[in-house]
C-alpha cells in the first residue's frame, strides 16, 4: 500500500506570506504528526491530530497551525515566515496515537527567502 | 529535552556489525527504549524498541542493560545502505500520544 505522501516536495516562499503543507496518511491510519528538522535544533514535535482533534502541540509559536479532515488528511499553515521556518517538514501517520512505529514521508523542503 | 546521549558520529567496514550505544541514564521504570534512523533526504524510520529485554527482528537487534540506564543497537552486518543517522528516543509505555522526542542522533557510516 502506498505510504504517506506528503506534498508539495519544495517549496520556495518569501518572508511574510502564509504556506500550507499537505498530508496524506498511509489508508486506515488516522493519526498524523508533524515535525519540523532544521540542521540547528534537529526534529522537533510540532503537532499531532487524531480524529480530527488535535491532542498534542510542541513548542512553536501560534503561526504555526495545523487541521485534520475526516479522511485523516492533514494540513500545516504557517503564516508570516520567517527566514528561520526554512527547514524539512515532516509528516508520520500510525492507525493510533501512540502506535509502536510511526511511517514518516520523505517530507516537504520549505525555503523562505 | 532529549532524555538520550549518543556519539555524534560512528564509522562501521562493511560487513561488520555496527554497534551503536546510547545512554539514558534517567529512564524510568514506564519508558521504552525506541530506535529510529534517517537515511540522507527520507524521514526516520522505526527500528526497534524494548522496554528491559533484549529484542531482536529482522533489522536489528536492542541489548539493555540490567539497570536500562543504557542500550546498544546492532546491526549484525552493515550494509552501505545502512549509512544513516540513528536516533535513540525513551518513550512512556502508556504514552496515548504519537510524540517523539529526537535527540541529535549518531551518523552512522558504513565504508567499503
Amino acid at each position: 500500500k502506498a505510504g504517506v505522501t506528503q506534498t508539495p516536495r519544495y517549496l520556495i516562499k518569501t518572508r511574510g506570506q502564509q504556506v500550507t503543507l499537505s498530508c496524506s496518511p498511509i489508508s486506515g491510519h488516522r493519526s498524523v504528526s508533524w515535525y519540523q528538522q532544521t540542521p540547528g535544533q534537529g526534529l522537533q514535535f510540532l503537532f499531532e491530530y487524531f480524529s480530527e482533534t488535535q491532542r498534542n502541540k510542541g513548542n512553536f509559536p501560534g503561526r504555526f497551525s495545523g487541521r485534520q479532515f475526516s479522511n485523516s488528511r492533514s494540513e500545516m499553515n504557517v503564516s508570516t515566515l520567517e527566514l528561520g521556518d526554512s527547514a524539512l517538514y515532516l509528516c508520520a501517520s500510525s492507525y493510533n496515537p501512540g502506535d509502536t512505529e510511526a511511517f514518516f514521508g520523505q517530507g516537504t523542503r520549505l525555503t523562505v527567502v | 529535552d532529549a532524555k538520550t546521549t549518543q556519539p555524534t558520529s560512528m564509522d562501521c567496514a562493511e560487513g561488520r556489525a555496527a554497534n551503536l550505544p546510547c545512554n539514558h541514564s534517567t529512564i524510568s521504570g514506564n519508558e521504552y527504549v525506541y530506535w529510529y534512523r534517517q537515511i540522507h533526504s527520507q524521514g526516520p524510520q522505526y527500528i526497534i524498541h524494548g522496554l528491559k529485554n533484549n529484542e531482536t527482528n529482522e533489522m536489528a537487534s536492542l541489548i539493555i542493560t540490567e539497570d536500562r540506564k543504557s542500550s546498544t543497537l546492532i546491526l549484525p552486518h552493515a550494509t552501505l545502505r545502512d549509512t544513516a543517522v540513528y536516533y535513540c528516543i525513551v518513550r512512556p509505555v502508556y504514552n496515548q500520544g504519537g510524540k517523539l522526542i529526537f535527540g541529535q542522533g549518531t551518523e552512522l557510516s558504513v565504508k567499503p
